[in-house]
């Protein structure tokens, strides 16, 4: 258990809706991350953060804004969610440790339904 | 850039048969490289990670990986499975840009044990 916490965890929402997932850790992690799962392509980064306010883009982020004002805390933001948003979003966190590089440990889920 | 390819999106298996799940990477760099597994409606649980100290690598669940780089190869395997073993699995190789270390996923294998 990595201590990681998403909520909601089940939601559906309306074209058009902002959307905030919320992504909480209780281990202090420097490194955390947001990816979405869709069938057949995967698990693919939408953004991460390496720290408070430091933040990046990953792969798929259009469509997408996030926030850490602290570091227990990374939230992911659908401004405006279309139908294409409907996925099954996690969090990760990344630890690190000397000679073994980092591993990344995933939360539970937030399952997205825009309609 | 690095990338991951899993051969199959589908493995089914019988009850005691050996499991092999395929996964080839591409790094520019010395791999870490990693095995997740996903079990209906649930996050990824780390099932065993490569980080350069052995070439084969013991996992939970009695899963094994064997690092071949000449093949650029990070197969999964099982010497016997079991119904539980059903569930998808994800290869994933860790990729460094800027400094912020995040995984790049495979596609996925759904593996289908029969009794």
């Amino acid at each position: 258990d990595a201590g990681i916490t998403q909520s909601p965890r089940h939601k559906v929402t309306e074209t058009g809706t902002p959307v905030t997932l919320r992504c909480h850790q209780t281990e202090n992690h420097r490194y955390m991350y947001w990816y979405r799962q869709d069938p057949g392509h995967g698990l693919r980064l939408i953004h991460y953060s390496y720290g408070v306010k430091d933040t990046d883009k990953g792969e798929v982020s259009d469509g997408y804004s996030v926030s850490r004002s602290k570091t227990e805390d990374f939230l992911l933001t659908l401004e405006s969610a279309t139908s294409s948003q409907t996925s099954v979003y996690f969090c990760a966190i990344s630890t690190r440790t000397p000679n073994s590089g980092n591993t990344i440990y995933f939360g539970e889920g937030s399952w997205l339904t825009v309609v | 850039a690095q990338s991951v390819t899993q051969l199959g999106s589908h493995v089914s298996v019988s009850e005691g048969a050996l499991v092999l799940l395929r996964c080839n990477y591409s790094s520019s760099v010395p791999p870490y490289l990693f095995w997740y597994v996903q079990y209906p409606n649930q996050g990824l649980q780390l099932l065993l990670k490569y980080t350069s100290a052995a070439t084969l690598v013991k996992g939970i669940n009695g899963f094994e990986a064997e690092f071949k780089k000449s093949e650029t190869s990070f197969h999964l395997t099982k010497p016997s499975a079991h119904m539980s073993d059903a569930a998808e699995y994800f290869c994933a190789v860790s990729a460094t840009q800027g400094g912020s270390e995040k995984l790049v996923f495979g596609k996925g294998t759904k593996l289908t044990v029969n009794p």
